[in-house]
């Protein structure tokens, strides 16, 4: 089975332009999820998909982060202008629902995203 | 909110060595825990878990116990080779969203 994957592996932007990342969740599972390592700091939560509908964005840092889950399948997030301060690894991840909050969620191998 | 902190790296150890990696938390209600690892090169994985107060969670020889008392999921291995050198991620979820620490990078010398 495949796991998640995700495209770009690396990504050099100059500041201003638009760069559009991709993620390909686990077949089946509903939930994907957005998250974001800046400059060796933590990975934070960015945003949570069930299906096509944005169930939490509360970690979208600002508007020129738009997320896209078309048709429920893979979703894409576009930076757009990016800023030096976009720079990163972005991770996506798919789960399903177990209940109760017990979950696992599988990681893709992430994007990093350079701006210059 | 939910928040982990856990021991700042690097982490430098002879292959052989025992290693501890510190990790604590807080969070309302009763989380699952979970250390991830990513070696270099990679994605992130997901090294073990534990989903209750004294649950112990165990892979490749890596071990961690939920300590409701003291709030913490240290990660320990009593023998660590190269092939662990890593950044080691400790994440808590109460829900559907996973809380991450710092991560910890760890340098294994032959």
């Amino acid at each position: 089975e495949a796991g998640v994957t995700q495209f770009p592996s690396h990504s050099v932007i100059e500041k201003g332009q638009t760069v559009t990342l991709r993620c390909d969740p686990i077949s089946g599972h509903d939930n994907l999820y957005w998250y974001r390592r800046v400059m060796g700091k933590e990975i934070k939560f960015l945003l949570h998909f069930v299906k096509e509908s944005k169930q939490d964005e509360s970690g979208m840092p600002n508007n020129r982060f738009l997320a896209e889950r078309t048709g429920g399948t893979y979703s894409t997030l576009k930076v757009q202008p990016a800023e030096l301060e976009d720079s990163g690894v972005y991770f996506c991840a798919s789960s399903q629902s177990w209940g109760q909050g017990r979950f696992e969620a599988f990681f893709g191998q992430g994007t990093r995203l350079t701006v210059v | 909110g939910d928040s982990v902190t856990q021991m700042e790296g690097p982490v430098t150890l002879s292959e052989e060595a025992f290693l501890t990696i510190n990790c604590t938390y807080t969070a309302t209600g009763y989380p699952s825990l979970f250390w991830y690892v990513q070696y270099p090169g990679e994605g992130l994985q997901l090294l073990l878990k534990a989903t209750k107060a004294d649950d112990k969670g165990s892979n490749k020889g890596f071990e961690a116990t939920y300590r409701k008392e003291t709030t913490s999921f240290h990660l320990e291995k009593g023998s660590v080779q190269v092939s662990d050198s890593a950044v080691y991620f400790c994440a808590l979820s109460g829900g559907f969203k996973t809380i991450f620490g710092a991560g910890t990078r760890l340098f294994v010398k032959a």
